[in-house]
């Protein structure tokens, strides 16, 4: 058990609908980061937040938004649902802003369907 | 092509050595780690190496690190039915601290 914790573990939606992911970091860590799975890109980094503010910016489209909120958890907003948005949403959480030696602790994922 | 490549699987017998192979693209590379993923779970940090090092061991794991090459591996000794799963190479391209991953070798043990 990495400490992180991710909400829902499974969504199934529609498309054009919105749904909101939410992850929870170890206790003590400041950053977290998204990340999306799918069968055809890989793991790709999404957004990062250090102590409530955007720190690092992936291949995030701009359907998606996230916040980290002052109690450090933070929700991935993912809006205008396309099919090709199925995919596992990974959170990760870390003690600092970005230090290469800064481990990234996982969650176990949000499987999102879209139908 | 990709930054990051692995060989999608990989089978070996329980009691046999897995080597899992991986090769990166961008030469300014300063950290290179193994991630592991078992079913239902995220990714656990296994093991890295800083780019001026050529190996690293840790109890069954040695990393391999071949920088003119571009090459990176990952020794499993002893491998047994619980190391089944999927192991993700990673690099942190120079200046950022945000790792490319590679898509991830399914490693199969069977008796």
């Amino acid at each position: 058990d990495s400490g992180v914790t991710q909400t829902p573990k499974h969504l199934i939606t529609a498309t054009g609908q919105r749904v909101t992911l939410r992850c929870s970091p170890r206790s003590g860590d400041l950053s977290v980061y998204w990340y999306q799975q799918s069968l055809d890109q890989g793991l790709q980094f999404l957004i990062q937040y250090y102590n409530g503010e955007e720190r690092a910016k992936g291949n995030i489209l701009e359907r998606f938004s996230a916040q980290q909120f002052p109690d450090l958890h933070s929700e991935l907003n993912l809006s205008s649902l396309e099919l090709g948005d199925s995919a596992l949403y990974f959170c990760a959480s870390s003690a600092r802003a970005g230090a290469i030696t800064d481990t990234q602790y996982f969650g176990p994922g949000t499987r999102l369907t879209v139908l | 092509g990709e930054d990051v490549e692995q060989s999608l699987f990989l089978s070996v017998r329980e009691g046999d050595s897995s080597v899992i192979n991986c090769t990166y693209t961008d030469s300014s590379s300063t950290y290179l780690y193994w991630y592991k993923q078992e079913p239902g779970a995220g990714l656990q940090l296994l093991t890295y190496i800083f780019s001026n090092m050529d190996m690293k061991q840790d109890q069954r794991l040695t990393v391999l690190l071949n920088k003119k090459d571009k090459h990176l591996s990952l020794r499993i000794a002893d491998t047994q039915t619980g190391d089944s799963a999927i192991y993700f190479c990673a690099e942190t391209p120079g200046g950022s601290y945000i790792p490319t991953f590679g898509r991830g070798t399914s490693l199969i043990v069977h008796p």
